[in-house]
């Protein structure tokens, strides 16, 4: 099956820098990817939808120049948060589909990220 | 913004058992799927029901869809420790942005 994997699986950073997270389609090509934030017992909420090659359109609320995503290839998205603070601390997803099948959605397994 | 409501929100029965969990929303729909996922973990692709589709099986999973109502439900019979988790619904509309909307979830715990 189609395999998506997100790095780091956790990170740790201070207030007021950045971080950068990387969502990978292992074995099939990913024309969009999705990136979601999940908070404690709470559903995923989709932060914003990236094409490759194009910029990303970000749902309502979400800041852009916070929220940096770049979809650089058929196989690879960041997600970088910037100077991040304590809120930020969240559960992200990523989600990645081939060509054509944007319904058809597959998910890494998740970045916790702590922001002290 | 998030149109599935799922219920119950916690769900707590014993092995054996089978659970039941229910999904409603709110615009017409292409599709709609079912995910689980444990806890800190990614989410695992359940089973997908298509919107001309009323009730469509997968092992011990069970889904229904009533597009009339705008719900479905997911049953999973026999249930086992391990399929504690939590399970999310999402569709994915006919017409306007493409993307899926998940519903809040239900946390199902199974008690050995």
């Amino acid at each position: 099956g189609a395999v998506v994997s997100q790095h780091p699986s956790w990170v740790i950073c201070k207030s007021g820098t950045s971080v950068k997270i990387e969502c990978r389609s292992l074995d099939f090509q990913a024309t969009t990817m999705f990136w979601y934030r999940q908070f404690p017992k709470q559903s995923l909420m989709l932060m914003a939808t990236s094409n490759e090659g194009s910029k990303a359109t970000y749902e309502q609320g979400v800041e852009k120049d916070k929220f940096l995503i770049n979809h650089a290839s058929l196989t690879l998205s960041t997600l970088t948060v910037t100077s991040a603070h304590p809120e930020d601390s969240s559960f992200y997803i990523c989600s990645a589909s081939p060509a054509g099948l944007s319904h058809e959605q597959y998910f890494g397994p998740g970045t916790r990220l702590t922001v002290t | 913004s998030q149109q599935g409501e799922e219920d119950p929100q916690a769900l707590s029965i014993q092995e054996g058992e089978n659970a039941t969990m229910n999904c409603s929303y709110k615009t017409s729909i292409n599709n709609l799927q079912w995910y689980r996922q444990n806890s800190g973990r990614g989410l695992v692709h359940l089973i997908l029901i298509r919107s001309n589709e009323r009730e469509k099986h997968s092992g011990r999973l069970r889904v229904t869809l009533d597009t009339s109502k705008k719900s479905s439900s997911l049953l999973i019979t026999a249930s086992r420790a391990a399929d504690t988790a939590s399970y999310f619904c999402a569709t994915w509309a006919i017409q306007g942005a493409q993307k899926l909307v998940f519903g809040q979830g239900t946390r199902l715990t199974i008690n050995p």
